[in-house]
């Protein structure tokens, strides 16, 4: 089961914004609007910071906001901060009751 | 306060079995849809196994016809047997609580317990 594209790294100065891409198939990403986005610092479990394409957990900041087009899904980190500095994985539902997560992005803050 | 515990991570050699344990408080693990999720040492995240409210299960393929998730309601714990184990089923396993208002997203995740696969 083939993971999701996104890029390996992406990398901003404090208080820019920067995108992070997640490209599946008809099979997921272009399929279902379920989506979701995590954060994962070093040596902790991921923390989930987007659900269902666009939607924000209570809590997470609105800083993070998601889209989606087609087979690819975007992450946005508006105002970027030295605490995003994480990697980022997105999931999607895959037909027939499977999960798929991306290849992972490492946000770096410059 | 919601909280996963995993435990029964270890060493074990190739074509061992073990048992993975997730204890969790604050809410019922039968009423939510729970997953096992794997990160080998410096990769990015693998999806294991899920089961829904009603038990229904899902593996990714990889591990199907080897690893069985299952609950006890009594003790509010979920579990991941594995037999047959690989090398490539060397990782970190995490537990995590599907989310009650997303699809197949998850809200809270254990601290996570390692299991190295090797003679």
């Amino acid at each position: 089961q083939s993971a999701l594209t996104q890029p390996a790294s992406v990398s901003g100065s404090p208080g820019q914004s920067i995108t992070i891409s997640c490209t599946g198939t008809s099979s997921d990403v272009g399929g279902y609007n379920y989506v979701s986005w995590y954060q994962q610092h070093p040596g902790k479990a991921p923390k989930l910071i987007i659900y269902d394409v666009s939607n924000r957990p209570s809590g997470v900041s609105n800083r993070f906001s998601g889209s989606k087009s087609g087979n690819t899904a975007s992450l946005t980190i508006s105002g970027l901060q030295a605490e995003d500095e994480a990697d980022y994985y997105c999931s999607s539902y895959r037909s027939i009751s499977t999960l798929v997560f991306g290849t992972g992005t490492k946000v770096t803050v410059l | 306060e919601v909280q996963l515990v995993e435990s029964g991570g270890g060493l074990i050699q190739p074509g061992g079995s073990l048992r993975l344990s997730c204890a969790a408080s604050g809410f019922t693990v039968s009423s939510n849809y729970m997953s096992w999720v794997r990160q080998a040492p410096g990769k990015g995240l693998e999806w294991v196994s899920l089961i829904y409210g009603d038990g229904t299960t899902s593996y990714t393929d990889s591990v199907k016809g080897r690893f069985t998730i299952s609950r006890d309601s009594s003790k509010n714990t979920l579990y991941l047997q594995m037999n047959s184990l690989r090398a490539e089923d060397t990782a970190v396993y995490y537990c995590a609580r599907g989310t009650g208002y997303g699809y197949w997203s998850f809200d809270y995740w254990g601290q996570g317990t390692l299991l190295t696969v090797s003679s």
